[in-house]
């Protein structure tokens, strides 16, 4: 089967560092990502993971470790308006399977 | 067009009445998936195309869902005898050679 698990919430504060992290199960992979969801808005693309390890992007970094399965995001710096959830998904057989998300509130 | 484009952007449906989404992917976006996402979760896979041809509708809920994109453009999920665990936002994506989805803004139907 396949199956995405990631915390349902989360709060920190501003100007702190945040990690969200994610486990998966899939028969077939070929990435992870992570998206950016705020309410009421369409996902954004934040980052794609292929190879295990650590990429970064800004404030925003992405860790893949594909022999287990886990994935983190994380969140430097923290401002009021990446209060937002957080999607992890998986990539497989050219479609993207999401998680849940993670509801990250940001406190000043 | 710029992004990809969604309409209606809300739609009320009475229980059992017939409804039309449409999506409008970004022009020479190859590919096009639809999602259905309740409130608080995350975007369930509905179906996918590749141009014209559907590859995918194993996440279709019932035979009450049907997608089309005849000319491999333009795509639309017809959802028939609407029923009220149909309401979600439901969400078009296309992608072309660049990684990742780019997101509708998607359209929110409520079923009463």
């Amino acid at each position: 089967g396949q199956n995405i698990d990631q915390p349902t919430e989360m709060t920190a504060t501003e100007g702190a560092i945040v990690q969200i992290n994610c486990t998966y199960q899939t028969s077939g992979f070929n990435g992870l990502f992570w998206y950016q969801q705020h309410a009421g808005e369409a996902p954004t693309f934040l980052s794609y993971n292929v190879l295990d390890g650590l990429e970064e992007k800004g404030r925003f970094s992405s860790f893949l470790s594909r022999s287990k399965g886990y994935s983190y995001l994380l969140l430097k710096e923290l401002q009021m308006k990446d209060s937002a959830s957080y999607l992890c998904a998986f990539h497989r057989d050219d479609k993207i399977i999401f998680g849940k998300g993670t509801r990250l509130h940001i406190l000043p | 067009g710029a992004g990809v484009s969604q309409s209606p952007r809300y739609k009320v449906a009475k229980r059992g009445q017939d409804v039309a989404l449409r999506c409008d992917p970004i022009s020479g976006h190859v590919s096009l998936f639809w999602y259905q996402q309740a409130l608080g979760q995350g975007p369930e896979f509905l179906t996918y195309f590749q141009n014209e041809a559907q590859l995918d509708k194993s996440g279709l809920p019932s035979d009450r869902f049907f997608a089309e994109r005849p000319e491999g453009s333009v795509s639309t999920l017809k959802i028939q005898r609407t029923q009220q665990e149909d309401s979600a936002v439901y969400l078009c994506a296309s992608s072309g050679e660049e990684v990742g989805y780019t997101f509708g803004s998607g359209t929110r139907l409520t079923v009463v």
